[in-house]
């Protein structure tokens, strides 16, 4: 059945420093989307994206969908402590979510 | 908008009792909710589709009788985790899709913690 695979699983920066969380499915998706789970918190949507290639910015996050609509990514320029949490990119029909990449960081 | 409320969002209960967790759309009609189990640091493990009107669609390995989805509305499904022991201890979410359409943000519960002693 179609899976999404997510990685990296872990990721632990310095504050400043960049991330990038990666999602890739085993088929073509109709769209991707992306939330925010905080610790001891639910997720929380942040974007959606449809197109083909579709870059979407909010603030210091960066989100990409491929070109064969099979991946995606999302980039956090200049990490802050606020980013803190795991991020889970879901789609294609019935939504499948990735495990999710939890991200930590120091200050 | 599109606000989802979940209840309780701790429960305790003792080993052979059930437990009823309800997720409410407050503010738009769901023909569909899912519920999940999270266990700590990890990712939403999808149990069940719910669908209101009609019969839940569950998972792989998820027991359909131990775990009672109840969708009798579009405002409100529930999942009824019958004769629970320790193991189902776990974080329980549910989130509602507004619309028919899978290309619509989910919406999610607060989640509930339950604890089986």
């Amino acid at each position: 059945g179609q899976q999404v695979m997510q990685i990296p699983q872990y990721q632990h920066v310095q504050e400043g420093e960049d991330f990038t969380t990666y999602c890739n499915s085993s088929t073509t998706l109709s769209n991707i989307q992306w939330y925010k789970q905080r610790p001891g918190g639910h997720p929380v949507f942040l974007i959606q994206l449809v197109k083909s290639g579709e870059v979407k910015k909010q603030k210091r996050l960066t989100f990409q969908f491929g070109e064969a609509k099979k991946n995606s990514s999302l980039h956090i320029t200049a990490t802050q402590t606020t980013d803190v949490g795991t991020y889970f990119c879901a789609g294609g029909t019935a939504l499948i979510f990735g495990k999710g990449t939890t991200l930590s960081v120091s200050s | 908008g599109a606000v989802v409320s979940q209840h309780p969002s701790r429960v305790i209960c003792k080993s052979g009792t059930s437990v009823k967790i309800e997720c409410r759309s407050l503010d738009f009609q769901a023909t569909t909710m899912f519920w999940y189990r999270q266990f700590p640091k990890q990712s939403l493990m999808l149990m069940a589709t719910s669908n209101e009107g009609s019969k839940a669609t569950y998972e792989q390995g998820v027991e359909k009788d131990k775990f009672l989805i109840n969708h009798a509305s579009l405002t409100l499904s529930t999942l009824t985790v019958t004769s629970a022991h320790p193991e189902d201890s776990s974080f329980y979410i549910c989130s509602a899709l507004p619309g028919s359409s899978y290309n619509s943000p989910l919406h999610f519960g607060n989640g509930t913690r339950l604890t089986v002693t």
